[in-house]
């Protein structure tokens, strides 16, 4: 099987743009979560999605949002990017036993 | 909500060595437990996972974890240390939430 995949690998963006990063899961795989990880904060968990719902959102700004289609791929979108946005953002399909498989992550560098 | 620690941010041991990085987990009801690996510039792989049944469990190169649910520690071993085992590795919690919980991470580098 092949594996999650995103898309960008990487992107450069300038402060007040918007991105939409995306991500396929695991074929099978009906969630799909999104996480952030920088130096300071580590991971932290932005939301999970499954058959097109959200299930869960973590604690941030409304900025981020995201949705999932009915072939279970996911796209999440930043709004009036801020520097502190600047990250490995990573999606995850989950299998049987609650376990989560990467993907390589989508590196956004705002300027 | 649950929290996950990671003890100690950096652990360095020569190639041969015993590998031992430890993890608390605090939770409200039993989690799932995992372990996963980050080379750089990479996604995370996971290792191994606690789910139900048998709390010493096996992940792949070599990697083994003991869930304890007395002391709520989840820590990760490896008898031998290799040279390729330098990476960061993370401990998670889901407490079945649709979410997992991670720990700060443990940089592991191995000496020759």
């Amino acid at each position: 099987k092949a594996g999650v995949t995103q898309t960008p690998r990487y992107l450069i963006k300038t402060r007040g743009q918007q991105v939409t990063l995306s991500c396929s899961p695991i074929s099978g795989h009906r969630s799909v979560s999104w996480y952030q990880q920088t130096p300071g904060q580590g991971l932290q968990f932005l939301f999970e999605y499954f058959s097109e719902t959200q299930r869960n959102k973590g604690n941030f700004p409304g900025r981020f949002s995201g949705r999932q289609f009915s072939n279970s791929r996911s796209e999440m979108n930043v709004s009036t990017l801020e520097l502190g946005d600047s990250a490995l953002y990573l999606c995850a399909s989950t299998g049987l036993y609650n376990e989560q498989f990467f993907g390589p992550g989508t590196r956004l560098t705002v300027l | 909500a649950q929290s996950v620690t990671q003890l100690g941010s950096h652990v360095s041991v020569s190639e041969g060595a015993l590998v031992l990085l430890r993890c608390n987990y605090s939770s409200s009801v039993p989690p799932y437990l995992f372990w996963y690996v980050q080379y750089p510039n990479q996604g995370l792989q996971l290792l191994l996972k606690y789910t139900t049944g048998a709390t010493l469990v096996k992940g792949i190169n070599g990697f083994e974890a003991e869930f304890k649910k007395s002391e709520t520690s989840f820590h990760l071993t490896k008898p031998s240390a290799h040279m390729s085992d330098a990476a960061e590795y993370f401990c998670a919690v889901d407490s079945n939430d649709y979410k997992l919980s991670f720990g700060a991470g443990t940089t592991v580098t191995v000496r020759a």
